[in-house]
């Protein structure tokens, strides 16, 4: 089955803890992403990756890490956690044509809830 | 650079009625233009996409939305919803070429009342 697998769905840890998030898809896409939600501002972009050794800064960046060493995994990395980083977090995977990202072939993983206290 | 726009945070609705959920976009060239829903406690799903041609898109569950260049809209309907339609949607905008992002909406939560 098709899936984006994201690890452990819910965490509570302390301020300055570090803590690894970790992602994996099955279907051989290119692309993977981390996104945050939070209440009353939709989804934002914080790492994406469009392919092995190759990350960029999405909208919100700060204080996050990312790796891109295998296609399959993309694991999000928060080196000294904020209490403004509690947030439910979302990984997803896609194909790409040439440069281009296949939008509708993205899967999203089922959410990571984070607290930081 | 695109921006997306939906209008209500909240809309709650009666089973059985019919439902607008309104998105409106920002791009001085073509886009693409999706609509997901995240059931509770679950990740996001596409419910419908619009890339070219007709401007009326199905999607699944009984869902449709029009692509209105004019207007620059693309307002998701449903002509009678369900309690399993409770859910939060998102309205995405992307542009069909280059290595540009997926930008989503803040999203409405639908709520259907028994």
């Amino acid at each position: 089955e098709a899936q984006v697998t994201q690890n452990p769905r819910y965490l509570i840890t302390v301020t300055g803890k570090k803590l690894t998030v970790t992602c994996s898809q099955n279907m051989n896409h290119e692309y993977m992403s981390w996104y945050r939600q939070d209440p009353g501002l939709g989804l934002r972009q914080i790492y994406y990756s469009m392919n092995v050794e190759v990350t960029d800064k999405g909208d919100v960046p700060e204080g996050y890490k990312v790796s891109r060493k295998e296609k399959r995994n993309f694991p999000l990395i928060l080196e000294s956690p904020s209490p403004n980083q509690t947030s439910l977090y979302f990984c997803a995977s896609s194909l790409k044509g040439g440069q281009r990202v296949i939008w509708e072939k993205l899967f999203f993983g089922s959410g990571t809830q984070l607290s930081v206290l | 650079a695109q921006s997306v726009t939906q209008l209500d945070s909240q809309v709650p609705v009666f089973e059985e009625a019919p439902v607008e959920l309104r998105c409106n976009y920002s791009s001085s060239v073509s886009v693409y233009l999706f609509w997901y829903v995240q059931y509770p406690n679950q990740g996001l799903q596409l419910l419908l996409k619009y890339l070219s041609g007709s401007t009326l898109v199905k999607g699944i569950n009984g869902f449709e939305a029009e692509f209105n260049k004019s207007q620059t809209s693309f307002h998701l309907r449903k002509p009678s919803v369900h309690i399993s339609d409770t859910a939060e949607y998102f309205c995405a905008v992307s542009l069909p070429s280059g290595n540009t992002p997926l930008v989503f909406g803040k999203g409405t939560r639908l709520s259907v009342i028994a």
